[in-house]
Order: structure tokens, then C-alpha cells, then sequence
């Protein structure tokens, strides 16, 4: 059984740029959510995806952007790109119908995104 | 609303003493309560998860928690630290039946030979 992956693993960009951010879920599992991690700080909840339709969001502006595909896996996209978005960010898959608490989340390694 | 509070930054143990890891959380609902582990360069790892069953949680790698509601807390024990415990632990919180998760700031853990 495969785990939950991302790509790239690295990446660097400057400031004002966009980019694109690639999870794959775990095998049978449905829902995905994204978090930032800051250096030294707890990862910071950006949204969940649940059967390709947004099902929260935490308090990021509406520049961070996702999308859910029907193998469900997902995208994170953040535009014009501000120097606080260098984070790690971390993708997790879980079987949760809907995202109830009770499941647990399966994490991916990450990508780093460093903003110049 | 809800919040984690993760009352240490950092810890430091000598190998084979005991770990106590401490978190105190603020929910308006039930919540359900997780440890996860963070090695460097390394994903996130569940320890162990509290879903409103029993209020003595025993995880992997020996550590256990138990749930306090009138305390707020959910604190991590171990009864003898081991160097491969190293790491970034975070308390959890999610609202029962919600989709927000809430982690704390997260305890460094340093175990010393």
C-alpha cells in the first residue's frame, strides 16, 4: 500500500510568483487537507477536500486555492506569492466520510517552499 | 472556539527516566484528541488518538495519554525515554463531527545518554 506522497519535494520561487503544490492520497482514502508549517511553529490547517469539493477552510486568504481530482488526489495553488509563504506545506489523506474527527490523518514528507 | 496550548517548548530527559509531555486544550464541543511525532525531514507520525472511549490512551513506541476533562489536559507519558524519542511532538484537537484541526506549537523533546 502506498503512502501519501507530494511533489516537489523542494522548490523556490520569488515573490509576486504562483505555484502549484501536488499531493497523492493514500490508496481508499477520499478526504485531503493542507497545512502550512512555519519553521518552528505547529502546521496551520488551510483547507480540507472531501469527493472533489471543498469542505472547510482555516484562516488563509483566498490566494491559497485547491482542488480535489476524482482519483483524489489534490492541488494546493497560492498566488502572487509574499515572502511569509516559505513553509513547509504538508498534504494528509484520511478514509474519513466527510472528515469526521475520528479518523486519522496519514501525512505526506512535505514541500518546502522557499520565497525569495 | 478551540485551541491547543502545548505548555513546554522544550523538554530534556536523560535515557531511561520518564517523559511527560503536557497540553492543555479549550474545545466548546466534544473533542477528539491526538499526539503526533515529527523525526526531522521526516512526516508527521500519529502516536495515538483519543475519540471519547477510553480516557487512558496507550499509543506506539510505548507512550500513553490520558484524558482529563476536568483539567482540560491531554498529556503525554512514557515511562522510560529512549534516544530514538528525539523529536517534535504536537497535541491535536479536532470538534467532534468538524474538519478543522487545530495543532499546538508543538514540544521539542531531547533525550540525553
Amino acid at each position: 500500500e502506498t503512502g501519501v506522497t507530494q511533489s516537489p519535494t523542494h522548490l523556490i520561487k520569488t515573490r509576486g510568483q504562483q505555484v502549484t503544490l501536488r499531493c497523492s492520497s493514500q490508496s481508499g482514502h477520499n478526504t485531503v487537507s493542507w497545512y502550512q508549517q512555519a519553521l518552528g511553529q505547529g502546521p496551520q490547517f488551510i483547507f480540507q477536500y472531501y469527493r472533489e469539493e471543498e469542505n472547510g477552510r482555516g484562516n488563509f486568504p483566498p490566494r491559497f486555492s485547491g482542488l480535489q481530482f476524482p482519483n483524489y488526489s489534490s492541488e494546493l495553488n497560492v498566488n502572487a506569492l509574499e515572502l511569509d509563504d516559505s513553509a513547509l506545506y504538508l498534504c494528509a489523506s484520511s478514509p474519513a466520510a466527510g472528515g469526521g474527527a475520528w479518523e486519522t490523518q496519514y501525512f505526506g514528507p512535505g514541500t518546502r517552499l522557499l520565497v525569495l | 472556539a478551540q485551541s491547543v496550548t502545548q505548555l513546554d517548548s522544550h523538554v530534556s530527559v536523560s535515557e531511561g527516566t520518564p517523559v511527560l509531555l503536557r497540553c492543555n486544550y479549550s474545545s466548546s464541543y466534544s473533542p477528539s484528541l491526538f499526539w503526533y511525532v515529527q523525526h526531522p525531514n521526516k512526516g508527521l507520525q500519529l502516536l495515538l488518538k483519543y475519540t471519547s472511549a477510553a480516557t487512558l490512551v496507550k499509543g506506539i513506541n510505548g507512550f500513553e495519554a490520558e484524558f482529563k476533562k476536568s483539567e482540560t489536559s491531554f498529556h503525554l507519558t512514557k515511562p522510560s525515554a529512549h534516544m530514538s524519542d528525539a523529536a517534535e511532538y504536537f497535541c491535536v484537537v479536532i470538534n467532534t463531527g468538524g474538519f478543522k484541526t487545530i495543532f499546538g506549537a508543538g514540544t521539542r523533546l531531547f533525550v540525553k545518554a
